[in-house]
């Protein structure tokens, strides 16, 4: 079974202090992770697609990495709105659909 | 373009009661997916659908059901309302696998979601 575990489930940042945020997976046939920031009450806004370990994509002050077994959302030094539920999901195809799995997300707070 | 729009925003319904809810995908994405989350449970996956047709069905029970248009458009019903139906139900759209996407992948775009509150 397919299994996506983000860490930490909560995070606290002073403005300007730069962290990371983990998202470990479980999956056979990975053909695509994927980043969402969530607000409270809102629908998931996509960040980012990763397709293949060893890849990175940059937006703003956001950067994010895959491993074979991981991925890791790097944000450099964050202002206040950068607080959020960052969700982490993958994607894999099983017999002619693509199955996505969610993690339960991390959440941010940037404390200025 | 336009992004994926759900309506209502907001409902508030009492146990037995049944609800549906709306959801329009971007233009041009024919897969619609249908999610709820809970702060529990997280974001879990209730059905796919494709030219009108459900690909894929998570694990819920028959009370949840939906249907796609042929205008990509779909809709998701719930009946008889329990108490533990209260979420966050979120849709979300992507293209035709293959047509856009790198390696078969396509993003999924979330809509703003439904607040369901059964009382």
């Amino acid at each position: 079974e397919d299994q996506v575990t983000q860490s930490p489930e909560a995070l606290r940042l002073q403005e300007g202090e730069s962290s990371s945020l983990n998202c470990s997976y479980t999956v056979s046939g990975l053909r695509g992770l994927f980043w969402y920031r969530q607000d409270p009450g809102k629908g998931p806004e996509f960040l980012f697609t990763l397709y293949s370990a060893g890849e990175e994509k940059e937006k703003e002050r956001l950067k994010a990495t895959l491993t074979k077994k991981e991925s890791f959302l790097h944000i450099t030094a964050p202002k206040p709105e950068d607080s959020a539920t960052y969700l982490c999901a993958v994607q894999a195809n099983r017999g002619g659909y693509q199955k996505v799995t969610f993690g339960t997300g991390t959440k941010l707070q940037v404390i200025p | 373009k336009a992004g994926v729009t759900q309506t209502p925003r907001y409902l508030i319904k009492t146990r037995g009661q049944q609800v549906t809810l709306s959801c329009s995908p971007i233009s041009g994405h024919r897969s619609v997916s249908w999610y709820q989350q809970t702060p529990g449970q997280g974001l879990q996956f209730l059905f796919e659908y494709f030219s009108e047709t459900q690909r894929n069905k998570g694990n819920f029970p028959g009370r949840f059901s939906g249907r796609q248009f042929s205008n990509s458009r779909s809709e998701m019903n719930v009946s008889t309302l329990e108490l533990g139906d209260s979420a966050l139900y979120l849709c979300a759209s992507s293209a035709t696998p293959g047509t856009s996407g790198k390696m078969g992948v396509e993003t999924q775009y979330f809509g703003p979601g439904t607040r369901l509150l059964v009382l």
